[in-house]
């Protein structure tokens, strides 16, 4: 079973600066199968990064996705205030299913 | 517009029992693989089971293998998980959500509380 370790826990940020998350797998993963969701306190994930590296519908082009192997990497270039959340990354495999990392929490500093 | 309301939670003694159901609409339920996710208070995601887009397939988290259940009717564009042998470390909320190897979408969520 994979195993997705995200770093750091939490980033202390302030607008308008670049935030660099990281997801680490423990073994390779597919990067067509890597993805990453942000969420809000009391909403529902939302899906930002499909295919390690594409934007989903809506999203705006300050979020980017980088990686292969087992380095997955999820850059804000410029923090507004409406980004400052928890985001997860996920892979997808054969067995058992979705593995979510345990997530990176993005807070005004 | 994509839609997924779950509903079913509630508070349940440990041993009990409990049926969620999340009703799809925006899309073609019938084609679309769908999961359930949970995630306890203050805790991260974590995968609960999937089906395919016909019902044919099952998969589970070991943790919830033997007691839950999923199904779907793709008549009524409804997904189901069937909970049984509740223990409270299943309090959760509780995500419906569509999509194959990438959740594309995901209810609001519903929350199941195991506690005597």
């Amino acid at each position: 079973e994979i195993v997705l370790t995200q770093s750091p826990g939490t980033l202390s940020l302030s607008p308008g600066e670049r935030a660099t998350l990281s997801c680490r797998a423990s073994q390779s993963v597919s990067s067509s199968y890597l993805a990453w969701y942000q969420q809000k306190p009391g909403q529902a994930p939302r899906l930002l990064i499909y295919g390690a590296s594409s934007r989903a519908t809506g999203i705006p082009d300050r979020f980017s996705g980088s990686g292969s192997g087992t380095d997955f990497t999820l850059t804000i270039s410029r923090l507004e205030p409406e980004d400052f959340a928890v985001y997860y990354c996920q892979q997808y495999g054969s067995s058992p299913g979705l593995t979510f990392g345990g997530g990176t929490k993005v807070e005004i500093k | 517009e994509v839609q997924l309301v779950e509903s079913g939670g509630g508070l349940v003694q440990p041993g009990g029992s409990l049926r969620l159901s999340c009703a799809a609409s925006g899309f073609t339920f019938s084609s679309y693989w769908m999961h359930w996710v949970r995630q306890a208070p203050g805790k991260g995601l974590v995968w609960v089971s999937r089906i395919n887009s016909d019902g044919s397939s099952t998969s589970y988290a070991d943790s919830v293998k033997g007691r839950f259940t999923i199904s779907r009717d793709n008549a009524k564009n409804t997904l189901y998980l069937q909970m049984n042998s509740l223990r409270a470390e299943d309090t959760a909320v509780y995500y419906c959500a569509r999509g194959s190897k990438t959740v594309e979408y995901w209810g609001q969520g519903t929350l199941v509380t195991v506690s005597s």
